[in-house]
């Protein structure tokens, strides 16, 4: 069972409102992730960070924003939400290997089920 | 592109059966492949990573295939229970970056009925 906790599990908000949804991971890992998944669809990725103070933009073009001030904590806002930021967003943990070197296990959390009004 | 197609999209057994998931990526350069089991409302679970030297890997009774040349992997579930349900996906990883850049497919949910 990996140790990377989500919350809230669900949030329903109505538009305009400034969100935060929280990741913590107690494994020690370096590499945090932020994945955007709708229904019947891949996952994408929104952000991710290689350890503390570094944050970068994923695939996916997002309008929240991340931190990193701690290991184990990877927060991601929204300042104002829209019907369009619907979905589920997952966060993930590894640890941070050399390039060329095997790509590790990402750990996932459970999801936050956001639905804006 | 860097793809990961699965298939079917959706699959229904009934309880003891055995059923196959397919795979096809065209991701290079290839590092590692995964599949990952997916429960409804849940983050993804790592099921079997094969490196590009394996053939096959087993986790209890799901089996995973990788034909490297050919860009295809299978994932093989036996004696299906209820509690197989879930969404299963493709995850392919290449070795262009330190990232370790994942692409994942679609998924195939499969629904075991008893």
């Amino acid at each position: 069972e990996a140790d990377i906790y989500q919350t809230p599990r669900y949030l329903v908000i109505g538009t305009g409102k400034k969100i935060t949804l929280e990741c913590s991971q107690t494994m020690g890992h370096d590499k945090m992730y932020w994945y955007q998944q709708d229904p019947g669809m891949e996952l994408h990725l929104i952000h991710y960070s290689y350890g503390v103070n570094s944050t970068e933009k994923g695939d996916l073009s997002s309008e929240s924003t991340v931190s990193r001030i701690r290991t184990e904590h990877f927060p991601l806002t929204l300042e104002s939400a829209r019907p369009s930021h619907t979905s589920q967003y997952l966060c993930a943990s590894s640890e941070y290997r050399r390039q060329g070197e095997s790509n590790d296990e990402q750990y996932f959390g459970p999801g936050t089920r956001l639905t804006v009004t | 592109k860097n793809q990961v197609e699965q298939s079917p999209q959706s699959l229904i057994i009934l309880e003891g059966k055995n059923c196959t998931l397919q795979c096809n990526y065209t991701v290079s350069p290839f590092s590692n492949l995964r599949w990952y089991k997916q429960d409804t409302g849940r983050g993804p679970v790592s099921l079997t990573i094969m490196t590009f030297s394996e053939n096959t890997k087993s986790n209890g009774r799901y089996t995973a295939t990788l034909d490297a040349d050919t860009k295809q992997s299978s994932l093989h579930i036996t004696a299906s229970q209820l509690s197989d349900s879930a969404s299963y996906i493709c995850v392919v990883s290449d070795r262009g970056s330190t990232l370790g850049r994942l692409y994942f497919g679609r998924g195939t949910q499969l629904t075991v009925w008893p």
